[in-house]
Order: structure tokens, then sequence, then C-alpha cells
């Protein structure tokens, strides 16, 4: 079956550590996307690709960086530089917001 | 900058019809979505309007205006199975979604 996959599901980081998040799909979808979710909020727009070996900031990319290097992966580095980062990211991907985007089921990150 | 507007909480009963509302303010427009997310969950995708109207799916419709940059996710015959959060999200041609705050549907017995 197709899908989007996040893993791990919960992870736990030292403060300072810099952590990758994975997300994969099979879709065939050429748009990814990373999302971040704070409790009761809304989702906010990390980083966005378009196409392999091409993406773009969204409205909160301090902190993050990504790589499109394969369709199929679109991994998000959290690194030391995010100074809040504990939170539920979501990956997604899709073909045009027309048709909807497919989420992951997400990885809740925690900084100790 | 953008904004989107939706109420945080809304509570009905089951078997009722309730409304939830988006305003949006934004430098460009091309669409309004709707998603639903249970607690712990991911988002699904429920509709898109592009065009002013009413778009209708099963129990859950939505409804855009453009010229009032107003749209609203209409769901009918409630069950408990709708209590879930729903986000509106405005496509402004920038080719991904900007997501508003989120409103908490609670259906009750």
């Amino acid at each position: 079956d197709g899908g989007i996959t996040q893993s791990p599901k919960y992870l736990f980081r030292k403060e300072g550590q810099n952590v990758t998040l994975s997300c994969e799909q099979n879709l065939n979808h050429d748009a990814m996307y990373w999302y971040r979710q704070d409790p009761g909020q809304g989702l906010r727009l990390i980083y966005y690709s378009q196409i392999v070996n091409d993406f773009q900031k969204g409205d909160i990319a301090e902190g993050y960086s990504v790589s499109r290097e394969k369709k199929e992966s679109f991994p998000l580095t959290v690194t030391s530089a995010q100074k809040n980062p504990t939170a539920f990211y979501l990956c997604a991907s899709g073909t045009g917001t027309v048709f909807g985007y497919t989420f992951g089921s997400g990885t809740r990150l925690t900084v100790v | 900058g953008q904004s989107l507007e939706q109420p945080s909480e809304v509570t009905a009963v089951e078997g009722a019809i309730v409304q939830i509302n988006c305003t949006y303010q934004t430098s460009g427009f091309y669409g309004l979505s709707w998603y639903q997310q249970h607690d712990g969950g991911a988002p699904t995708f429920l509709s898109y309007n592009a065009l002013d109207g009413l778009e209708e799916t099963g129990r859950f419709s939505s409804f855009l205006s453009r010229s009032d940059s107003y749209g609203y996710l209409l769901l009918q015959e409630l069950q408990m199975k709708d209590s879930a959060s729903y986000f509106c999200a405005v496509d402004t041609g920038r080719r991904a979604l900007t997501f508003g705050s989120g409103t908490r549907l609670q259906v009750q017995p």
C-alpha cells in the first residue's frame, strides 16, 4: 500500500544535539513538506520541496535543515540552533493543494 | 503577513449540524482547504475550494466566498467520531499550505 512513513514515532534527545527525522513516501509525489505542531496549535511550515534537489524555507526554518536527494525521501535535521525544538513534527507529500496532502503519522521530539 | 482566524472550540450534540468558520488575510489566494485531525493523529484532507460556492462531500460541505475572504466547513448528522480538530488552510501561491490554528470540535451524546 502507498503511504508516507515517519520514523521514529517518539524521539528523545539531549539539549545541544542535532537530530534527524526521517520521512519516506512511496506515493510518487513530487512535493514534500515539513510542519511543526505545538500543543493546541496549528501547523507551521518549516521547509518544503517541489522537486528533487530543490527546497524552500517555510515560515519557521531557523534552526532546521533539510535535503532532497531522492524523490521518496525528505529528512529533517533539527540542529542545536533551534531554541525550542520540543514539538510534534509532521511530514506530508502531495501533488498539489487541490488534491490535498497526505500526512505521515508524525514524530514527537522531546529535548531534555 | 498571513493570518487565518478560526474559533478555538465548538461543542455540539450527536445528530446536529455544526459550522466552523475561517476568515483569512493573505497576500495571495488560490484556494481554501480543510483538514481533520484526531488527537495524536495525522491530519487528513477533507476538501478544497478554489471558487465561490458550496462543495458537498457526504456529510461534510465546504463553502468559500473570495470577496469576503471567508469560508466555512459544515458538518451534518454529527457523530461521536467527528470529535477532532479541524484546520482551514490557504494556498497563497507559494505552493505550500498555510494553516490556521484549528478548531477543536467536541461532539456530545
